[in-house]
């Protein structure tokens, strides 16, 4: 049930864009999306459901294909303050808990 | 506002100890969530619990583990007796079932079981 994410790792320069991957063999009700930072707590990012609601973070979009299983997140002109490690968690039924995937961690340079 | 309280934030014992890490979720939040995170396997659902009650423990590895949430702002994990591999951290995380079902998760608990 896990999710599966890629790429595994990504480097990029300051300004320049990314797309981090997830997909899951099961049907679901809702993909989230977190960022965790070296020795911190995973942080939330978004939540993208069913039927194309969402919520999350200004400066970082994502999309849900419901029919592939699959979501996708955009880094957009990144920043240094980007780097971390992105977990997308997975939600079969509503409320319930989630699946996260192994993670893809993201490296921005100067 | 608080955030997700855990304590102890590390803890070093040795094989064959009880251990008990704690955690008091967001006021308000009728989910919560125990994980468990290792480089080798991720980030490992545990157990869950709904308004006190363990909805979820498949995640849980064996019966040296147990959790309990004996009200709305306090749970318990338990490692009895632990082992060198339950090193890790362990993250509580609380949320409101429902549409928006976010999480926010606690600052987490480093073991290391010698």
């Amino acid at each position: 049930q896990q999710p599966v994410q890629s790429p595994q790792a990504v480097i990029l320069r300051e300004g320049e864009d990314a797309v981090i991957n997830c997909s899951s063999s099961k049907a679901l009700y809702s993909v989230h999306w977190y960022r965790q930072k070296h020795g911190e707590a995973p942080v939330f990012l978004m939540i993208l459901l069913k039927g194309g609601e969402q919520k999350g973070h200004e400066k970082i979009s994502a999309s849900f294909n419901e029919k592939k299983q699959q979501s996708s997140l955009y880094l957009t002109a990144s920043q240094l303050s980007y780097s971390g490690t992105y977990f997308c968690g997975t939600e079969i039924v509503s409320g319930y808990a989630l699946n996260f995937g192994k993670g893809t961690s993201l490296l921005v340079t100067p | 506002d608080a955030g997700v309280i855990q304590s102890p934030r590390h803890e070093v014992t040795e094989m064959g100890q009880e251990v008990t890490l704690r955690c008091k979720p967001i006021s308000g939040h009728n989910s919560l969530f125990w994980y468990r995170q290792t480089m080798m396997r991720g980030l490992e659902l545990l157990i869950y619990f709904n308004n006190n009650v363990p909805i979820d423990d498949s995640g849980m590895p064996e019966d040296r583990f147990s959790a309990k949430m004996p009200n709305a702002s306090f749970s318990t994990l338990k490692i009895q007796p632990s082992e060198p591999r339950d090193s890790a951290v362990y993250f509580c995380a609380s949320g409101t079932s429902g549409r928006h079902n976010e999480q926010f998760f606690g600052p987490g608990t480093r073991l290391t079981v010698l």
